[in-house]
This record gives C-alpha cells, sequence and structure tokens, in this order.
C-alpha cells in the first residue's frame, strides 16, 4: 500500500527565511505532485515531478525529486506572507488516483 | 490540459437527505476521481469512476452511501446519502488525462450538514 508522509504537518516562518517540506513515499512511483490550498478553497497545482533529479522552480519555491530514495523536497525561498497556505505532496497511483500526504499549514509572519 | 466545472459550490443540508455533486470537465477523459476532504484534514479517495463500468470504491466507502454515476466521458455525479453531521466535508472530482501528467481538481463543494 502506497503511504505518503509530509512533514513538518505545521511550520511559521519569518518572512525572509528559508525552509524546506519533506514528502517520503512508501512505494515505487513515476508521478508526484506538489499543491497549494488556501483556506475554503480547492487545489493549486504548484509542480509535477516526473523522474529522478527533477527539479521545478516558480518563484519563491523550488521542488524537487530524488526516486532513489522516495523522497521530494519543497524549499521555500525567503518567506513572503502571501505563501501562507496549506502544502501538500501527492503520489500518483497505479489506477491514475493521487494519495496525499497531510499537508503542512505554513504560517509566514512578519 | 482539463477544465473541470463542479457543482454546486457549497450547500447547506439537513440530515437525514441526499444531495447529488455534478463534475463536468471539458474534455473527454477516461478516469475520474471522487475525493472527500473532512475538515482540517487532507484529501482521501471516495472512488474512481470510469464510464462505461461500475465505480471502485475505497475501504471505508460503500455504493449506498455514495453512488457515482459516470454516463459519458466528459460528465460524473456524486451522490452523499442520507446525510449526517459527519459528512460535512468538502468533495472534490479530479481527472486524469494520461501518462504522466497532471492531475486536475474542480473547485470542490463545501457540504455541511446540519
Amino acid at each position: 500500500e502506497l503511504k505518503v508522509e509530509q512533514n513538518p504537518l505545521f511550520l511559521s516562518m519569518q518572512e525572509g527565511k528559508n525552509y524546506t517540506i519533506y514528502c517520503n513515499y512508501s512505494t515505487t512511483s513515476d508521478r508526484l505532485y506538489w499543491y497549494r490550498q488556501d483556506p475554503g478553497k480547492s487545489l493549486e497545482s504548484l509542480f509535477v515531478l516526473l523522474s529522478n533529479g527533477a527539479v521545478k522552480q516558480e518563484g519563491r519555491l523550488m521542488a524537487s525529486l530524488d526516486t532513489k530514495a522516495r523522497l521530494s523536497t519543497l524549499h521555500i525561498t525567503a518567506a513572503v506572507h502571501d505563501l501562507s497556505a496549506t502544502y501538500f505532496c501527492a503520489v500518483g497511483g497505479s489506477q491514475g488516483n493521487l494519495i496525499f500526504g497531510k499537508g503542512t499549514k505554513l504560517s509566514v509572519k512578519p | 490540459s482539463a477544465v473541470i466545472s463542479q457543482k454546486p459550490s457549497r450547500d447547506i443540508c439537513q440530515r437525514g437527505t441526499s444531495l447529488t455533486i455534478q463534475c463536468q470537465v471539458d474534455s473527454q477523459v477516461t478516469m475520474m476521481f471522487w475525493y472527500r476532504q473532512q475538515p482540517g484534514q487532507s484529501l482521501t479517495l471516495i472512488a474512481t469512476a470510469n464510464q462505461g463500468s461500475e465505480a471502485t470504491y475505497e475501504s471505508g466507502f460503500v455504493i449506498d452511501k455514495f453512488p457515482i454515476s459516470r454516463p459519458n466521458l466528459t460528465f460524473s455525479t456524486l451522490t452523499v446519502s442520507n446525510m449526517s453531521p459527519e459528512d460535512s466535508s468538502i468533495y472534490l472530482c479530479s481527472v486524469y488525462t494520461g501518462m504522466n501528467t497532471e492531475a486536475f481538481f474542480g473547485q470542490g463543494t463545501r457540504l455541511t450538514v446540519v
């Protein structure tokens, strides 16, 4: 059974600081996703990572994938308040579905 | 890509009643999925709805409680039956358009059962 562990679950950061969210998964998958969710909203797709060593960057967020270690990271650089949200990683299942981590609730404080 | 229209966006329902949620996709897709997100929780797969076959339900979800229809390749419905306050959640439909591509989500239906 594919399981996804995400940590930390809660993250309080100061503006301008850097931090990393980790996503470990238990069995092989060919797809890893990162989503952002604002309160009361649906999911906003951030990154899709498909191969070992994949690295994608968008603004202050950078995601990477190590399929051998079954680990993905979401790195936040110089955080700003607008990044406050819940971030989910999700791993592609064999039937096209996604298995989600528990999410990381990020709060960026001035 | 795929654009998903999900409705209603929110509803407040009386316990014991049923609500049907609709999901319309702007292109034909084989795989559609229904997820539930309970308050403060992550997303959990309810079932997979493929056109031309019965929906496949995950452990803990049953057809009598969450009947699903998939009449064609662009549309699906999820019904939440005989609702109780524990069914208060966000329900999301999702599609996966093929190998190594993005998964798309509808805007979600925020259901409150009173």
